[in-house]
């Protein structure tokens, strides 16, 4: 049974360009969750996704960012007009719910690594 | 800001020594979790442990919780150096779904 996974591993782009990370869920998994993590630093969450749906979408910056999580397919984050502000790791988690009364741990990919030049 | 403060934030320690590392939170919460983080990889789940309970065990893992501190701490026992990584907090902060709140973890290093 795959894990999360995530690509690229590794992302380099520079300024003013876009940059579109994937993550497709473990199998099973409806719920996904996009963090951010910089340097030395815990986890930050960004966004979570059902199917289709953009459930909780606080953690995302108004402007550049976007993310989705179509029918079919991997969930994309989305960022445009990359600034050197952007670079970070980025990591994707699914469960196979979003109720915290499960007591279900989220699994998390590898994460892609993203460098703005 | 940051729901979950993790302490010691660095922590050096010798093969067969113990290790604990403590977490602290802001708000109700329906668990917290235990990750580890080694250099350049993703999270990998270590244990849950729900607000009703006090101790709970995974092998050479130990973790409390004390919901009238707001804390819980992670004890490996028998530590070694594949033990070597970053170790965060987590929790769901009550938000109603399971968004994760990190703490700012602990770099653990463990010598042989």
């Amino acid at each position: 049974n795959a894990g999360v996974m995530q690509n690229p591993r590794h992302l380099v782009r520079r300024r003013g360009q876009e940059a579109r990370l994937r993550c497709s869920p473990m199998k099973g998994h409806s719920h996904v969750y996009w963090y951010r993590q910089l340097p030395e630093e815990g986890l930050k969450f960004m966004v979570y996704l059902q199917k289709e749906n953009i459930i909780d979408e606080s953690g995302m910056p108004k402007e550049r960012f976007s993310a989705e999580f179509p029918k079919e397919g991997p969930s994309i984050l989305r960022i445009q007009q990359v600034v050197r502000g952007d670079s970070a790791a980025y990591f994707c988690a699914s469960s196979p719910t979003g109720d915290p009364l499960s007591n279900q741990p989220q699994h998390f990919g590898d994460g892609t690594r993203l460098s703005i030049l | 800001s940051q729901q979950g403060e993790e302490d010691p934030q660095a922590l050096s320690i010798q093969e067969g020594e113990n290790a604990t590392m403590n977490c602290s939170y802001k708000t109700s919460i329906n668990n917290l979790q235990w990750y580890r983080q080694n250099s350049g990889r993703g999270l990998v789940h270590l244990i849950l442990i729900r607000s009703n309970e006090r101790e709970k065990h995974s092998g050479r893992l130990r973790v409390t919780l004390d919901t009238s501190k707001k804390s819980s701490s992670l004890l490996i026992t028998a530590s070694r150096a594949a033990d070597t990584a970053s170790y965060f907090c987590a929790t769901d902060a009550n938000t109603g779904f399971q968004k994760l709140v990190f703490g700012t973890g602990t770099r653990l290093l463990v010598s042989p």
